[in-house]
């Protein structure tokens, strides 16, 4: 079983609608996650991060963890074409120093 | 503030070539430091991961190596180049404080082997 996985997508949703980006986690002890943007060549660049139960909300992002059903998604709302990319999401893992990443999810948003 | 530098940006090497690409952190001290690779359209494979000087952790068996000679300086090695190592090879830092952090990621070196 992967670590952290993501539907690989595409996700395609109009410009202005919601967009939501789900992931899971096999690793119970994890206790932080991160939700990273990435442009086609270019390398990942941090959106948000969450380390406890509920929601985190940044502009039009919004993160939620549910650690019970091992559970991590990101809301984008009012989207826009320029959010069109791949969101990867990643757990840090409880027994290293490092972060396990998923396969990535394409986001598409039609103007 | 805190800034990484990654380079070669771009490189083509002929299979059985070595290989070494540079990574340094500016603005910390004794960060975490990574090597991550993405094959096309994949997801981000963990290759490597230090904690400090000389300290290596090696995720995937390879013919590929690292070493971190100085505190901020974290530098990727191959002997002998495969076709399969070609993709795009990121460099990471963080300075994790219990369970809490960030990490933030260089431009990448995208590496083709022919």
């Amino acid at each position: 079983q992967k670590e952290v996985e993501q539907n690989s997508g595409p996700l395609s949703v109009p410009e202005g609608a919601i967009a939501s980006l789900n992931c899971t986690y096999s690793d119970r002890g994890s206790q932080s996650f991160f939700w990273y943007r990435q442009y086609s060549g270019k390398s990942p660049e941090l959106i948000m991060s969450i380390y406890s139960n509920g929601d985190k909300e940044d502009g039009r992002f919004t993160a939620q963890l549910n650690k019970a059903s091992q559970y991590v998604s990101l809301l984008i709302r009012d989207s826009q074409p320029s959010d069109s990319a791949t969101y990867l999401c990643a757990g840090l893992m409880e027994y290293g120093n490092k972060l396990v990443f998923g396969a990535g999810t394409i986001l598409r948003v039609k103007s | 503030s805190q800034t990484i530098h990654q380079w070669p940006a771009t490189l083509v090497q002929p299979v059985g070539s070595p290989l070494s690409l540079e990574c340094t952190v500016e603005g910390t001290s004794n960060p975490n430091l990574y090597w991550y690779r993405q094959a096309a359209g994949r997801g981000l494979q963990l290759l490597f991961y230090s904690v400090g000087i000389g300290q290596i952790s090696s995720e995937v068996p390879q013919n590929l190596s690292a070493s971190r000679p100085q505190d901020r300086q974290f530098i990727l090695s191959s002997k002998k180049l495969l076709l399969s190592d070609s993709g795009f090879y990121l460099c990471a830092w963080t300075s994790w404080r219990g369970l809490t952090g960030e990490l933030f990621f260089g431009e990448g070196s995208r590496l083709t082997v022919l």
